[in-house]
């Protein structure tokens, strides 16, 4: 089962930041948060993951509370390309570990 | 450097049939994971391959199997199809075992069984 809860939607203005939050009370001390994103029709897209601290690419930025009980993914400047279902996820380290996914958060970037 | 490619990109098959899925990872990845993906149950992982063995498992029935050779290529077999199995299926490839952060994902199967 996924460890993590999101809300299934949320809309934002083009241009303006995207703030999706994600819920993961019961992580543990060596799990990442991770985030992927699933443009219709399309593959999965891996766009950050982290421990405990803030990270940023060029794509987003992870803000992860101090407690790592949630956290929160940044599109700093949305744009109708973005409009996407979001994954967060919360995975151990070592080999065998694996993905879960749950059902996501559908963003739509309005116009 | 070319991407996850998965042949076919659609498929129609009946009840009862067999069906064979070939995923081709990035050049130089050697983890192979395949997802099948439902309205009903979201992406839900099937295994992983790694050095022509099977590394990690999903919970789905024996129906599913798959197979990687020499080359990383990957195959996965699904047996006496049901309606059931209609879905994306989904491949993706990292450089080693663990390394989510480099896992690419091909634009998958689609699969709808008759």
């Amino acid at each position: 089962d996924a460890k993590t809860t999101q809300p299934p939607s949320m809309d934002c203005a083009e241009g303006r930041a995207a703030n999706l939050p994600c819920n993961h009370s019961t992580i543990s001390g060596n799990e990442y948060v991770y985030w992927y994103r699933q443009i219709h029709s399309q593959g999965p897209q891996y766009i950050i993951h982290g421990l405990k601290n803030n990270e940023t690419n060029e794509m987003a930025s992870l803000i992860i509370t101090e407690d790592r009980k949630s956290s929160t993914l940044i599109l700093p400047h949305a744009t109708l390309r973005d409009t996407a279902v979001y994954y967060c996820i919360v995975r151990g380290t070592g080999a065998n570990s694996k993905l879960t996914f749950g059902k996501g958060i559908t963003l739509s970037v309005r116009p | 450097k070319a991407g996850v490619t998965q042949t076919p990109r659609y498929l129609i098959k009946t009840r009862g049939q067999q069906v064979t899925l070939s995923c081709s990872p990035i050049s130089g990845h050697r983890s192979v994971s395949w997802y099948q993906q439902t309205p009903g149950q979201g992406l839900q992982f099937l295994f992983e391959y790694f050095s022509e063995t099977q590394r990690n498992k999903g919970n789905f029935p024996g129906r599913f199997s798959g197979r990687q050779f020499s080359n990383s290529r990957s195959e996965m077999n699904v047996s006496t199809l049901e309606l059931g199995d209609s879905a994306l299926y989904l491949c993706a490839s990292s450089l080693q075992r663990g390394d989510y952060n480099e896992q690419f994902f091909g634009p998958g199967t689609r699969l709808t069984v008759l």
